[in-house]
């Protein structure tokens, strides 16, 4: 069975920094190229960014390019997003996705809540 | 970027009765190497993570109920409910996986009349 288990959100202040973790089991990790999606308040879902199966290319959405970090570890089953610069904006559940094309499987989210 | 219309924003819907909602790309998806529309349909419950009914447009999900299927090409697509059941309340997203960045409608919520 796909696991995705998100962690590492917290309440955080204005211009801080926060990482965050996705642990992945049931399937071959490696094989699978990873996004992170954010979910606002009552909002909708926005996509926030990818990275290749093997780590090689990395894609952002405008309004995190040069903030945000995505990166992975294929040895530990692990993805991570690096979070800097944060914003009351960026307060959201964030969630990881696998891909082959489409979004075939998402964790459960974690909450990252930026305020001062 | 390409964006995502959804209409309507909401709808209610009686048991038993078919819903339908819209999605309209803002540009074409439809790959010229594989002729497939790289479009998603997702239903996210509350306090759930979204999950996938819909891919290449019309390409049901293992497991999701015939109920729910989908059409279009191009720019212009649709997820229909044949017969609304209960458990079908949720809020419905498009998606296109065409070309980053990767876009969502805006969701549709689909509530019982």
């Amino acid at each position: 069975e796909v696991q995705l288990v998100e962690s590492g959100g917290d309440l955080v202040q204005p211009g801080g920094s926060l990482r965050l973790s996705c642990a992945a089991s049931g399937f071959t990790f490696s094989s699978y190229r990873m996004h992170w999606v954010r979910q606002a308040p009552g909002k909708g879902l926005v996509w926030v960014s990818r990275i290749k199966s093997d780590g090689s290319t990395t894609d952002y959405a405008d309004s995190v390019k040069g903030r945000f970090t995505i990166s992975r570890d294929n040895a530990k089953n692990m993805l991570y997003l690096q979070m800097n610069s944060l914003r009351v904006e960026d307060t959201a559940v964030y969630y990881c996705a696998r891909s082959s094309n489409y979004f075939d499987s998402w964790g459960q989210g974690t909450l990252v809540t930026v305020s001062s | 970027d390409i964006v995502m219309t959804q209409t309507p924003d909401s709808l209610a819907v009686s048991l038993g009765e078919r819903a339908i909602i819209n999605c309209k790309p803002s540009q074409s998806v439809l790959g010229s190497s594989n002729n497939k529309n790289s479009l998603a349909w997702y239903q996210q419950k509350p306090g759930q993570p979204p999950k996938v009914l819909i891919y290449w447009a019309s390409t049901r999900e293992s497991g999701v109920p015939d109920r729910f299927s989908g059409s279009g090409s191009g720019t212009d697509f649709t997820l229909t409910i044949s017969s609304l059941q209960a458990e079908d309340v949720a809020v419905y997203y498009c998606q296109q996986y065409y070309t980053p960045p990767l876009t969502f409608g805006q969701g549709t919520k689909v509530e019982i009349k």
